[in-house]
């Protein structure tokens, strides 16, 4: 099926390191996403990473892939309040034109 | 450079009434994709274009939606007549096209009431 799945709800307190997990269908997607989703407003990208990568940072953030599990995670680190918000994750379907198939988000809370 | 535009931002509607939404994709990109997210759920892939062709359309109910690219650039996404269940927002995202360079980047979503 074409299920991609994710915890959806993560509480954290400020400066510590949220930790956002997801598991996807294909194997032989190409590319898997990271978005983020303020209230009332679209998705931004904040990242991505090739199937052919195992990890990719960038600033804050640690995409740590396992091709064999299907697993995908995202780290912020240091997480502020203004990380709060829906985070998705998304695999790009070869076999779909390269649409995108997302989870259905994980919530994140951040407090003091 | 400019983002995906998309208007209107918000819609209210009654059941059996027609809408139509509007979208301007980041400038040279050929592929555009219509998503449908209803609350609490991530979104879904209605229909794809490269530049003003359908790629993928399996998702879109079309007894009631249809969209078009007619120019390759903007497009416009319409339901008639709209159900209860068509409440949701509409967002639509464009990438270049070019291998290698599959990132979609999305608009700030058309956000649909039906009553």
């Amino acid at each position: 099926g074409e299920d991609v799945e994710q915890s959806l709800f993560l509480s954290v307190r400020e400066g510590d390191s949220s930790v956002i997990n997801c598991t996807y269908t294909d194997s032989s997607s190409t590319y898997l996403y990271w978005y983020k989703q303020e209230p009332g407003a679209g998705l931004q990208l904040l990242t991505y990473i090739f199937s052919n990568m195992d990890m990719k940072q960038d600033q804050r953030l640690t995409v740590l892939l396992n091709k064999k599990d299907k697993h995908l995670s995202l780290r912020i680190a240091d997480t502020q309040t203004g990380d709060s918000a829906i985070y998705f994750c998304a695999e790009a379907s070869p076999r779909g034109y390269n649409k995108l198939i997302f989870g259905a988000g994980t919530r994140l809370a951040v407090h003091p | 450079e400019a983002g995906v535009a998309q208007s209107p931002r918000y819609k209210i509607i009654e059941k059996r009434q027609s809408v139509a939404f509007w979208c301007n994709p980041i400038s040279g990109h050929a592929t555009l994709y219509w998503y449908q997210q209803i609350l609490g759920q991530g979104p879904k892939l209605l229909i794809q274009f490269q530049n003003n062709g359908v790629v993928d359309d399996s998702q879109l109910p079309k007894d009631r939606f249809s969209a078009e690219r007619l120019k390759g650039v903007d497009s416009t996404l319409k339901i008639q007549p709209a159900k209860l269940e068509d409440s949701a927002v509409y967002l639509c995202a464009s990438s270049s096209g070019l291998a290698g360079e599959e990132t979609q980047y999305f608009g700030p979503g058309t956000r649909l009431l039906v009553l």
